[in-house]
């Protein structure tokens, strides 16, 4: 069974740039959330996509938008770069069924920098 | 709202000593319930879960009982190794699949 890979690792980028982080979920799951952990901090729910469509959101700004792809794999883009939007990027699958209780399984994640 | 509050750390122990970190949680309904831990450089991975009311999730020796009463999912261990040594966030999810997770409590456990 493939886990959840996520690319790039690391990445470091200036105030005002865009970034795209890239991510495969897991075999077999066809759901993919996005969280954001800062430093010291709990991860916090960005969106979910599910079916290649949004599917819940977190308190982000639009400048943190997302793609899901017909395999499952997902892409968190973030325009407009601020200070503040360095942090670890996590990406986790699941499989969504009709009352299911099924866990996150989360990638290793990508470690963001903003200078 | 939804929210989880977690032990504040950060928690050192000996090794073989008895561990408690406590959480307890804020939603309406009957939310599911998780245990996940962080080793340094990776992502988290799930410890146990616990679905209903006096569920008790376990792993690796980890155990943590949901209680409906007083709102909490406490994690226990009775005797804890160096390779215990990690963050460990207790978290919710509600209804769909948004988790909302604790702020973490780092774990150090010295020989």
């Amino acid at each position: 069974e493939t886990g959840v890979t996520q690319s790039p690792t690391h990445l470091i980028k200036t105030r005002g740039q865009q970034v795209t982080l890239r991510c495969s979920s897991q075999s077999g799951h066809n759901t993919v959330s996005w969280y954001q952990q800062a430093l010291g901090q709990g991860p916090q729910f960005i969106f979910q996509y599910y079916r290649e469509e949004e599917n819940g959101r977190g308190n982000f700004p639009p400048r943190f938008s997302g793609l899901q792809f017909p395999n499952y794999s997902s892409e968190l883009n973030v325009n407009a770069l601020e200070l503040d939007d360095s942090a670890l990027y996590l990406c986790a699958s699941s499989e969504r069924r009709r009352g299911d209780n099924s866990p996150l399984h989360f990638g290793n994640g990508t470690r963001l920098t903003v200078t | 709202g939804n929210s989880v509050t977690q032990m504040e750390g950060p928690v050192t122990l000996s090794e073989e000593a008895f561990l408690t970190i406590n959480c307890t949680y804020t939603a309406t309904g009957y939310p599911s319930l998780f245990w996940y831990v962080q080793y340094p450089g990776e992502g988290l991975q799930l410890l146990l879960k616990a679905t209903k009311a006096d569920d008790k999730g376990s792993n690796k020796g980890f155990e943590a009982t949901y209680r409906k009463e007083t709102t909490s999912f406490h994690l226990e261990k009775g005797s804890v190794q160096v390779s215990d040594s990690a963050v460990y966030f207790c978290a919710l999810r509600h209804t769909g699949n948004q988790f909302y997770f604790g702020t973490g409590t780092s774990l150090t456990v010295i020989p």
